[in-house]
Order: structure tokens, then C-alpha cells, then sequence
């Protein structure tokens, strides 16, 4: 069964940092792109960031290029997100999903439940 | 960037009656368009990929349409369980989703 868990949410202040995690289970990690897509409070699907499965490709969200950072550790079965330079804006729920191919570009066949961001002073 | 608008915002329908959800696109593409069923504090779940292609274990009165602009999700008569939020998501250039539309009990 595939199971993708969220981690390292939580309160900060503007102009603050975290990182997220999402570990990874039931399936061949390497073999899959990952995505982080988020969701504001009572807002739709945003999608922030993707990587294909070796990690030699990333891409970004115009709104958090330059402030975020995906990767990806094979051998630990899991992804992150570095958040840097954190607004208000980026106050969401952020969830991890799995694409079912290597390369970035195709759509999400199972999700996380997410992990809650919040930034305020 | 590829904008999908979806409409209505809000569907009221009974159970048992058929619901039929409408996704538009910017710009014109064939058929890279996924839909999602998400309830409240749980994670999106795909139900369509390929604008038609039914995930496996989605139950059948779910279907999708569409290529170009237009795309269709249709729940042919509505259960319980289907009440919760739907999303398009075009996966053809980039990823960008719909607003989503919600779908009630009437």
C-alpha cells in the first residue's frame, strides 16, 4: 500500500524558514517524480514544486522560485521542501503526492494528508 | 501559464440525480486533464487521468469528457459518498488546477 507521510510543519514568522518532509512507503521511491502542492484555508490546490525520480530535475511555482528548494534522498525513501524567506502567503496545507512516471509533468496518482504551515508574527 | 476555470462553484443536487461538472481551459490541448474528489481533511484522490481514463477502483457512474477546452466530469447518480469537493487539473504544460467545485447535497 502506498502511504506518503508529511512532517515539520508548524508556526513561523515572516521571513522565517522550515523544512518539510514526506516519507515515502509501499512503492519503489526512486523510480517515481515527486510534487509538493499546497492549499490555503479554504482555498483550492496550488501546485508549488516537482522532481523526477533521480533528482536531476526540479521545477517551481513562479511564487516560490528562489525561496524554495525540492530535493529528494533515494536512500531514505524520502522528499523536502526547504521553505526560506517564508509571507503570509505561504500559510497553507502542504501535501506531497507521487506522479506515476519518473519524469515531472503528468498527474498525481496518491497524495499525503499534509503537513499545516502557518506563517504569522 | 494554462488557467482552468470550473464551473458551477457550488452544485446542489439530490442523491440518486446526475451531476455534471464543467472545466475550461486557456488554451487548447488534447487531452493531459485529471480530476480529483477531495473531502473535507483528507487528501485529493484521482479519480480521471487522460481527460477519460477511469482509476482503477473508481466506481463506474464516475466518467470524464472533453479535449481542447472543454472538459466534462459526470456522476451519473449520486451517492452519499460522493458529496465533497471536485478538482480539473491540466497537466499538459505545467500543472495548474481548477478552483474546484463543490458538490452539496440538495
Amino acid at each position: 500500500e502506498v502511504q506518503l507521510l508529511e512532517s515539520g510543519g508548524g508556526l513561523v514568522q515572516p521571513g522565517g524558514s522550515l523544512r518539510l518532509s514526506c516519507t515515502a512507503s509501499g512503492f519503489t521511491f526512486s523510480n517515481f517524480a515527486m510534487n509538493w502542492v499546497r492549499q490555503a484555508p479554504g482555498k483550492g490546490l496550488e501546485w508549488v514544486s516537482g522532481i523526477s525520480g533521480r533528482g536531476d530535475d526540479t521545477y517551481y511555482a513562479d511564487s516560490v522560485k528562489g525561496r524554495f528548494t525540492i530535493s529528494r534522498d533515494n536512500s531514505k525513501n524520502t522528499l523536502y521542501l526547504q521553505m526560506n524567506s517564508l509571507r503570509a502567503g505561504d500559510t497553507a496545507v502542504y501535501h506531497c503526492a507521487k506522479n506515476p512516471v519518473s519524469w515531472s509533468g503528468y498527474y498525481s496518482d496518491y497524495w499525503g494528508q499534509g503537513t499545516r504551515v502557518t506563517v504569522s508574527s | 501559464e494554462i488557467v482552468m476555470t470550473q464551473s458551477p462553484a457550488t452544485l446542489s443536487v439530490s442523491p440518486g440525480e446526475r451531476a455534471t461538472l464543467s472545466c475550461r481551459a486557456s488554451q487548447s490541448f488534447s487531452s493531459n486533464l485529471a480530476w480529483y474528489q477531495q473531502k473535507p481533511g483528507q487528501a485529493p484522490r484521482l479519480l480521471i487521468y487522460g481527460a477519460s481514463t477511469r482509476v482503477t477502483g473508481v466506481p463506474a457512474r464516475f466518467s470524464g469528457s472533453g479535449s481542447g477546452t472543454e472538459f466534462t466530469l459526470t456522476i451519473s447518480s449520486l451517492q452519499s459518498e460522493d458529496f465533497a469537493v471536485y478538482y480539473c487539473q491540466q497537466y499538459n504544460n505545467g500543472w495548474t488546477f481548477g478552483q474546484g467545485t463543490k458538490v452539496e447535497i440538495k
